[in-house]
């Protein structure tokens, strides 16, 4: 699986949209994108997945390059709730039956202040 | 409502003796995974299974032992041979499915005395 690079920590101001971002330049072509949370304590949050097209779901948008080799993760109007570590993570779709192997890094640590 | 259940949160145990961690889901998933996270570091995939009776290492598996006789159960053992026990102990579950997501529980949090 390809390795991914995120910066350690972030910081944004509450309301406003924070924009994460992910290289991962050695991505293969049927390599996915996911984007995990996790708050202090807890197991990790699904966020978001993608392969080649932006998403956009109740919690975020996924913005990937045309050229595949970054990503944005946007939280449109952070809350004080989104403070959290943010992982970038990909991961081949081996096909139906496969185990979902995550490799977790460090993240992103960020902070939504007042 | 479905979801995974860990137990105990909270587990004391002193040096040399084993200890089983809970894992039980009710999502209907094939597969089930155990993660380990240290202070301020990523996840490490302990072992997984993408089917039951059947169980895989994953890159830390030394020292933890697994079963999986019943699908929506996953239970893992961290044994006496494990050198630093003490972490934060994560299972999770995903549905098999090519762009299949995971999804954890809660969590427990090991202590070795």
């Amino acid at each position: 699986d390809a390795k991914t690079t995120q910066p350690p920590s972030m910081d944004c101001a509450e309301g406003r949209a924070a924009n994460l971002p992910c290289n991962h330049s050695t991505i293969s072509g049927n390599e996915y994108v996911y984007w995990y949370r996790q708050i202090h304590s807890q197991g990790p949050q699904y966020i978001i997945h993608g392969l080649k097209n932006n998403e956009t779901n109740e919690m975020a948008s996924l913005i990937i390059t045309e050229d595949r080799k970054s990503s944005t993760l946007i939280l449109p109007h952070a809350t004080l709730r989104d403070t959290a570590v943010y992982y970038c993570i990909v991961r081949a779709g081996l096909g139906t039956g496969t185990a979902s192997k995550l490799t977790f890094g460090t993240g992103t640590r960020l902070q939504v202040t007042l | 409502d479905g979801g995974i259940t860990q137990s105990p949160k909270y587990l004391f145990r002193k040096e040399g003796q084993n200890v089983t961690l809970s894992c039980e889901q009710n999502l209907n998933h094939d597969a089930m995974y155990w993660y380990r996270q240290d202070p301020g570091q990523g996840l490490r995939l302990i072992y997984y299974s993408q089917i039951v009776n059947d169980f895989q290492k994953g890159d830390i598996a030394e020292g933890y032992s697994v079963s999986r006789e019943k699908k929506e159960s996953f239970p893992l053992t961290v044994t006496s041979a494990q050198k630093n026990p003490t972490a934060f102990y994560l299972c999770a579950s995903s549905s098999g499915r090519a762009s299949g997501e995971l999804f954890f529980g809660e969590g427990s949090r090991l202590t070795v005395l």
